[in-house]
């Protein structure tokens, strides 16, 4: 079956743009996880989805980050005032419950300039 | 800070040899762990799973975990080329979230 799909595979934008990236979780999947990978890094926590809900948003960096899954199906990130720290690859997982394995997205590679 | 360490590296084995990756955790509440593989450009990719202690042994992979020593670690034998990537630990903890905490990952290049 399809997996995790993410758009766009690239985006680049400018220093205090806007920007949202969307994440379709496989279908059926109640978990969605949102995480950021920079070179060299591994991913690293920003938030956690189950249905509808963020149940933990605490790795969020800051209130410019934003993200809403309001049917409980697809996931929107959305960063506003872009800023070149931003610039890192954005991962969308999604598991089938709680307390189970995720599955990864190909990833968005968002580039601020 | 609950942290998930592993050695950066990087791992190089001969083809043929049996690659070992090591991963300790610093929460005592964590209770499933996880194991990906990254090629390099591309997204994490999921390999094993292990909740009890023990061995688990999926095909050429077994992962360990020895949750007294909070320690988890993935053998390969009979690497490949083709196995050669960066390897990510992850943990879940009951304590908080379903969040997953990873480490840094170990590069693994598998020698012809």
């Amino acid at each position: 079956g399809a997996g995790v799909s993410q758009t766009p595979s690239n985006k680049v934008t400018e220093k205090g743009k806007y920007v949202e990236l969307r994440c379709d979780p496989i279908s059926g999947h109640t978990a969605l996880y949102w995480y950021r990978q920079s070179l060299g890094q591994g991913p690293e926590f920003l938030i956690y989805f189950q249905g509808t809900g963020a149940a933990d948003d605490s790795g969020l960096p800051n209130d410019r980050f934003f993200a809403v899954r309001p049917e409980g199906s697809v996931s929107t990130l959305k960063i506003q005032r872009t800023e070149r720290g931003d610039s890192a690859v954005y991962l969308c997982a999604s598991g089938p419950g709680e307390w189970t394995e995720a599955f990864f997205g190909q990833g968005t590679r968002l580039t601020v300039v | 800070q609950k942290e998930v360490e592993q050695n950066s590296g990087p791992l190089s084995v001969p083809e043929g040899a049996i690659a070992s990756l090591n991963c300790t955790y610093s929460d005592r509440g964590s209770q499933s762990f996880f194991w990906y593989r990254q090629y390099s450009g591309k997204s994490p990719e999921l390999i094993m799973s292990i909740y009890s202690n023990g061995d688990k042994e999926d095909g050429r992979f077994t992962a360990q975990l020895n949750k007294a020593s909070q320690y988890v670690s993935l053998l390969i034998r009979d690497s490949q080329p083709s196995d050669s990537a960066t390897y990510l630990c992850a943990s879940q903890s009951l304590g908080g979230s379903e969040k997953l905490v990873f480490g840094k990952g170990m590069k693994l290049t598998v020698n012809p």
